[in-house]
This record gives structure tokens, sequence and C-alpha cells, in this order.
């Protein structure tokens, strides 16, 4: 099973409307949750970071957490075309170092 | 400006040719990383440092190498004895002072080609 798993898509969704994207991870000890958006040959860039269960907005985007499932999805509104990019779920890798653990990523590709 | 960069931005390499990849980050960050992506992938660590003059083992560190002698720089070395080292490298750091030390931040990648 890998640690850190998200559909890889690609999720077509049209402009306007609400793109859902899950994530889902083993280790139940993780506390740390986060989102980036990598545009084709770009690095990733962080979004959104989320903690506590339940839900975190900011702007278009909702976080959400589920720690009893080991759940985290990423909910954008009003999808607009430049929000096609690739997004990555990360989660705190518990066991020291400060690390990391990336799943491969959702294509989402927002039709104008 | 704050940030993390990296140089080149695309780099060609012949097999057989040790490789240096630069990270500078002005975020006076503690921990700094090295990723590398290959297409469809996640990011797999290669090397990671918390602090100067340490660093530690990533998941993927054979055939590469890393020194941490400033707080600002965290060079990664591709040798020969990387098998497959074409890739997207990605250098990232985070604070462990200051916010969640697992938010990290990253540059703008080195495209590596090795023919």
């Amino acid at each position: 099973q890998k640690e850190v798993e998200q559909n890889s898509g690609p999720l077509s969704v049209p402009e306007g409307a609400i793109a859902s994207l899950n994530c889902t991870y083993s280790d139940r000890g993780s506390q740390s949750f986060f989102w980036y958006r990598q545009y084709s040959g770009k690095s990733p860039e962080l979004i959104m970071s989320i903690y506590s269960n339940g839900d975190k907005e900011d702007g278009r985007f909702t976080a959400q957490l589920n720690k009893a499932s080991q759940y985290v999805s990423l909910l954008i509104r009003d999808s607009q075309p430049s929000d096609s990019a690739t997004y990555l779920c990360a989660v705190e890798r518990v066991g020291g170092g400060f690390k990391t653990i990336f799943g491969a990523g959702t294509r989402l590709f927002v039709k104008a | 400006d704050g940030g993390i960069t990296q140089s080149p931005k695309y780099l060609f390499r012949k097999e057989g040719q040790n490789v240096t990849l630069s990270c500078e980050q002005n975020l006076n960050h503690d921990a700094m990383y090295w990723y590398r992506q290959d297409p469809g992938q996640g990011l797999r660590l290669i090397y990671y440092s918390q602090i100067v003059n340490d660093f530690q083992k990533g998941d993927i560190a054979e055939g590469y190498s890393v020194s941490r002698e400033k707080k600002e720089s965290f060079p990664l070395t591709v040798t020969s004895a990387q098998k497959n080292p074409t890739a997207f490298y990605l250098c990232a750091s985070s604070s462990r002072t200051s916010g969640n030390p697992y938010e990290q931040y990253f540059g703008p990648g080195t495209r590596l080609t090795v023919t």
C-alpha cells in the first residue's frame, strides 16, 4: 500500500464547476497535511495546509481533513482554466526528520 | 525577495560524468531537502539536512551526495553511480523555528538529462 494515494486522473471539469481532489494516507500518526499545485514543467507551489479535522477555506480553495478515515480532500470552487495543473497531496512523515511524503498527484483539466 | 534558487535550469551531461546541482535559499530556513521527480510519479526524497554540517539519506540516496557547509546552501552531486539520473530535481526548505516545520517551499528545479 502506498503511503499517500491519489487518483492520477485526469479529472476534467467545466469552467465554473467545483473540482474535488482526494487523497488517502496510511500513517495514523500524521498531523500535518498539505496541498501543492504544480503546473507542467514547474515546481510545486504550496496552496493549502490543514492540521485539524474539518474544513479550512482560503478563497476558492477548501481543504477537508478526516483523520479517522485518513482522508484529505481539496475542493476548488468556480474552477478556472488557470487551475489546470497537477495537485500533489503531502503528508507529514512520522518518525523524525521533518520529512514529508508526497502523493503522485492528480491532474486537473478545467475546460473553458 | 526571499526564496530558493536552483541553477542551472537545464543541465545536459554525458553518462559517466559527475554533476553538481546548486540550491541556495535566503529564507533563513534550517532544513533543506532534495527530491527527484520522474514523469507520472510523486516526489522522492534523496537527502535532507536539518542543520548545518549535518544531513541524512532519504529514500533514494544511492548514487547521490550532498554537503551542508552553510545554512543557505545545499548542493547535490549526481555521481556516475546513479543508474538513471535523468529527472527533474527539486530543492526545498522549511523552517524549524517558525510555522510548521513540515511546510516546505520549493525552488524552480533543475532538469537533468544524461545521455
